[in-house]
């Protein structure tokens, strides 16, 4: 089976601008999750899709949001980026059943905010 | 809140040695705790899944220990070598919600030859 695949691997912004960052899941899993890396914080939870509905939220501002098509792949959104919106993006999937599912990363897209 | 600490200074060990990692946790007890290897530029790679009532997982030259009185799990690479070269995050369910990770910031591990 093909990988998760992230689309664009890089993005260069500027300030007050917005993004649309893609993930493509692995064939047949129902679940997407975005996470934002930074080497300050680590790796923080964005928010999490099941069929096509928003299941959990992290804590970032209302700046951030997503959605999930019909077919599992995942948009996410970044409205009036700040220069701190610079960060590895990574989205993960899996089946989308339990908890304990292992989650499938994929290469993440690298946004730098100017 | 939920904190999750792993040593922040690069092991730097000889091929061949164990290296060992620490991932400690505080103000929460998680269902389970998962191990990733990351490589630069590169997405997170799962490793291995343990349980609260495990205590000890094992696959090929990785070892994990989830110790929950003592809030702490061990990883350990056997036998190894420079391709082991990578940064290792551990991760926790979230008390927010199902399917939601916590990691902590990552080990990162040089074999040297």
């Amino acid at each position: 089976k093909a990988g998760v695949t992230q689309t664009p691997r890089y993005l260069i912004k500027t300030r007050g601008q917005q993004v649309t960052l893609s993930c493509s899941p692995i064939s047949g899993h129902r679940s997407v999750s975005w996470y934002q890396q930074t080497p300050g914080q680590g790796l923080q939870f964005l928010f999490e899709y099941f069929s096509e509905t928003q299941r959990n939220k992290g804590n970032f501002p209302g700046r951030f949001s997503g959605r999930q098509f019909s077919n599992s792949r995942s948009e996410m959104n970044v409205s009036t980026l700040e220069l701190g919106d610079s960060a590895l993006y990574l989205c993960a999937s899996y089946p989308g059943g339990g908890s304990t599912e292992t989650q499938y990363f994929g290469p993440g897209t690298r946004l730098l905010v100017l | 809140s939920q904190k999750i600490e792993q040593n922040s200074e690069a092991l730097n060990i000889q091929e061949g040695k164990t290296a060992t990692l620490t991932c400690n946790y505080t103000n929460y007890s998680p269902a389970y705790l998962q191990w990733y290897r990351q490589d630069p530029g590169r997405g997170p790679v799962f490793l291995l899944l343990i349980r609260e009532n495990e205590k000890e997982k094992r696959k090929e030259r990785l070892k994990v220990t989830f110790d929950t009185t003592l809030k702490q799990s061990l990883f350990h690479i056997t036998a190894s070598q420079p391709a082991d070269s990578a940064t290792y995050l551990c991760a926790l369910d979230s008390p927010y919600g199902n399917n939601r990770l916590a990691f902590g910031k990552g080990n990162q591990v040089v074999v040297i030859p």
